[in-house]
């Protein structure tokens, strides 16, 4: 089945840690995007690229950074920087500019 | 940051009655404007979708009506059964790229 595969469902994180989420789409996507959701605030833009080793800052970029070296796969990792990670993350992708984007099932990471 | 102001936060509607959630934006450079729904614990899921150059688009029970002069949009979902209940998220595209900009979301509750 072709689709957006995020991991690991659930994530614990302590305090001054480094942790990575997984993103990866077999669907032959040219861009991929990371949200983060929070309760009544909708879905807010993180980081997103367009192409392979290129990306740009969301609206909330600060404390994450992204990678993009492989078309199919674009990791997020959530910094010691941001200080109040816990949220549900979503990873999305589309073919094209003009195209709706999918989503993957989202991880949600906590603070231990 | 460009906003797009969705309302209610949270509905409840009887079995068999109509859904309204409606969604207002300022950014005259939107072309495409998407609903999307989400269950909790996975990632919205495209609805239905309109672009500006029509007033209204039907797919089965779900209905987009725009009025762009006024730059609102509405989801209209008839017949609500309970499989509905979910939260739904009006967003908007501008002309020029890919990013989408989220409402707030609205959670929605059919009772049997």
């Amino acid at each position: 089945d072709g689709g957006i595969t995020q991991s690991p469902k659930y994530l614990f994180r302590k305090e001054g840690q480094n942790v990575t989420l997984s993103c990866e789409q077999n669907l032959n996507h040219d861009a991929m995007y990371w949200y983060r959701q929070d309760p009544g605030q909708g879905l807010r833009l993180i980081y997103y690229s367009q192409i392979v080793n290129d990306f740009q800052k969301g609206d909330i970029a600060e404390g994450y950074s992204v990678s993009r070296e492989k078309k199919e796969s674009f990791p997020l990792t959530v910094t010691s920087a941001q200080k109040n990670p816990t949220a549900f993350y979503l990873c999305a992708s589309t073919a094209v500019s003009n195209q709706p984007q999918h989503f993957g099932d989202g991880t949600r990471l906590s603070i231990l | 940051q460009q906003q797009v102001k969705q309302s209610p936060q949270s509905l409840i509607v009887q079995k068999g009655g109509i859904s309204i959630i409606n969604c207002a934006y300022e950014n005259t450079a939107f072309d495409y404007f998407p609903w999307y729904q989400q269950f909790p614990g996975k990632g919205p899921a495209l609805l239905i979708a309109i672009r500006p150059d029509v007033s209204e688009k039907k797919e089965g029970r779900f209905t987009i009506s725009f009025n762009k002069s006024a730059k609102q949009f509405s989801l209209h979902i008839m017949d609500s059964q309970p499989g509905d209940s979910a939260t739904y998220f009006c967003a908007a595209r501008e002309t020029s790229g890919s990013r989408l900009t989220f409402g707030e979301g609205t959670q929605l509750t059919v009772n049997p």
